[in-house]
């Protein structure tokens, strides 16, 4: 079955301006989560949906937002970017709900530059 | 949340047995203790996932003592593709707290 499809891949933008990546996940999986990885943080949670409602929220600005669709596609955009967004920004998919310790399944992510 | 603590780094050969230990104290009493493998540039991998003693897969077995505080990955004579960071986690919620994590590096 195909895996976690994230889109871009790759992305420079300049500071102040906004950036929307999109996640797919994997057929049937109705929980979508996104995270941020960069050298000096490690991999933070960003936020999760489920069946299009944000579950839980990390500790970022309120810059980070996300939405999730009907069909379990979910989007996250960063708004009046700065130089210490750049990162590579991963989302996972699981089946979600229920008992929640089901496998999570991470795509290639995108890997944003902000110059 | 449960805070984890793993060795930052591990070296081994190749052939050889790793076993990685994570400390996890304050775990709760629902809380599942699960592994992820991740290679630079790419997601994390799901390896192995358990609750209590012993569970075995194709590529890892993760050993975890009756108090539950802490919990050992175990790669059977890793190869030079071993090279990854290897992440601990402990907890029920999707918000899934990934630490630093052990960098191990398998030498020929």
């Amino acid at each position: 079955k195909a895996g976690v499809t994230q889109t871009p891949r790759y992305l420079i933008k300049t500071r102040g301006q906004q950036v929307t990546l999109s996640c797919s996940p994997i057929s049937g999986h109705r929980s979508v989560s996104w995270y941020q990885q960069t050298p000096g943080q490690g991999l933070q949670f960003l936020f999760e949906y489920f069946s299009e409602t944000q579950r839980n929220k990390g500790n970022f600005p309120g810059r980070f937002s996300g939405r999730q669709f009907s069909n379990s596609r979910s989007e996250m955009n960063v708004s009046t970017l700065e130089l210490g967004d750049s990162a590579l920004y991963l989302c996972a998919s699981s089946l979600g709900g229920g008992v929640l310790n089901t496998e999570a399944f991470f795509g290639q992510g995108t890997r944003l530059t902000v110059v | 949340l449960a805070k984890t603590t793993q060795p930052i780094s591990m070296d081994s050969y190749e052939g050889q047995e790793v076993n990685i230990t994570c400390s996890h104290n304050n775990i709760a009493t629902n809380d599942y203790i699960t592994w992820y493998q991740q290679f630079p540039s790419q997601g994390p991998r799901f390896i192995i996932q358990g609750y209590k003693t012993k569970v075995t897969n194709e590529v890892a077995s993760l050993f975890i003592p009756a108090d539950r505080k802490s919990s050992t990955l175990s790669l059977p004579r890793v190869s030079l593709s071993d090279t990854a960071v290897y992440y601990c986690l402990v907890g029920l919620r999707r918000d899934m707290r990934f630490g630093a994590g052990t960098r191990l590096t398998v030498k020929p």
